[in-house]
């Protein structure tokens, strides 16, 4: 059973598009939610977070709404370039407990 | 500055065969995590450490064993590996406990049970 479920699998865009992905969790105990990119080849790294107290987070082009009462957020990428091609994971997690969604992987075309 | 460091990068495995994953951190981390990686499943937490000398079970624990008998070092082991094993593992480490903080992952092991 998939705790944080992620949407879509794969997402095509051009290069100035606003691609969006959303997430939605199942544990109300959750209190931390975080994006990670993910290279081909590499780890995951932070992208940027969010704590359920705020409804919005935006970090350069990056940008994270949180939605507590539908128990959903999603990640908008303002101005998109093909360097921002690769796998973003949500995720949701209390202490030690992190489930991350499946994945999205995103091609920025040219 | 290495940050999370895992070796083997790639290793294939006969179906019985044991092995030892290496995770070493330089950045004094207190807290030590065990991730795999399947396709259209995300990554699921193995095993965790709160400290040296301590672990946990995560998610989906069964098949592995883990040992932190350094700060620095976090290994993951198979005894009997499995066709099912066959994944990419992450190591991760936390400054603050838990994971509601920014965590480091290495590079990842592609492991391959044949």
């Amino acid at each position: 059973q998939q705790q944080v479920k992620q949407s879509p699998q794969s997402l095509i865009v051009q290069k100035g598009g606003i691609p969006i992905i959303n997430c939605a969790y199942e544990n109300t105990a959750f209190d931390y939610f975080p994006w990670y990119q993910q290279f081909p080849g590499k780890g995951p790294a932070l992208l940027i977070a969010i704590r359920p107290d705020v409804s919005e987070k935006k970090e350069g082009r990056f940008t994270i709404s949180f939605n507590k009462s539908a128990k959903q957020f999603s990640l908008h990428i303002m101005d998109s370039q093909p360097g921002d091609s690769a796998t973003y994971f949500c995720a949701a997690s209390r202490d030690n407990d992190m489930r991350f969604g499946a994945g999205t992987r995103l091609t920025v075309k040219p | 500055n290495a940050g999370v460091t895992q070796t083997p990068k790639f290793r294939v495995l006969k179906t019985g065969q044991s092995m030892t994953l290496l995770c070493a951190q330089d950045m004094n981390h207190e807290y030590m995590y065990w991730y795999r990686q399947d396709p259209g499943m995300g990554l699921r937490l193995i095993h965790y450490s709160v400290g040296e000398g301590t672990t946990a079970k995560g998610e989906v624990p069964d098949g592995y064993n883990v040992s932190r008998l350094k700060k620095q070092n976090f290994l993951l082991g198979l005894e009997s590996a499995a066709p099912s094993q066959t994944s990419v593992y992450f190591c991760a480490s936390t400054k603050r406990q838990g994971m509601n903080t920014e965590a480091f992952f290495g590079q990842g092991t592609r492991l391959t049970v044949v």
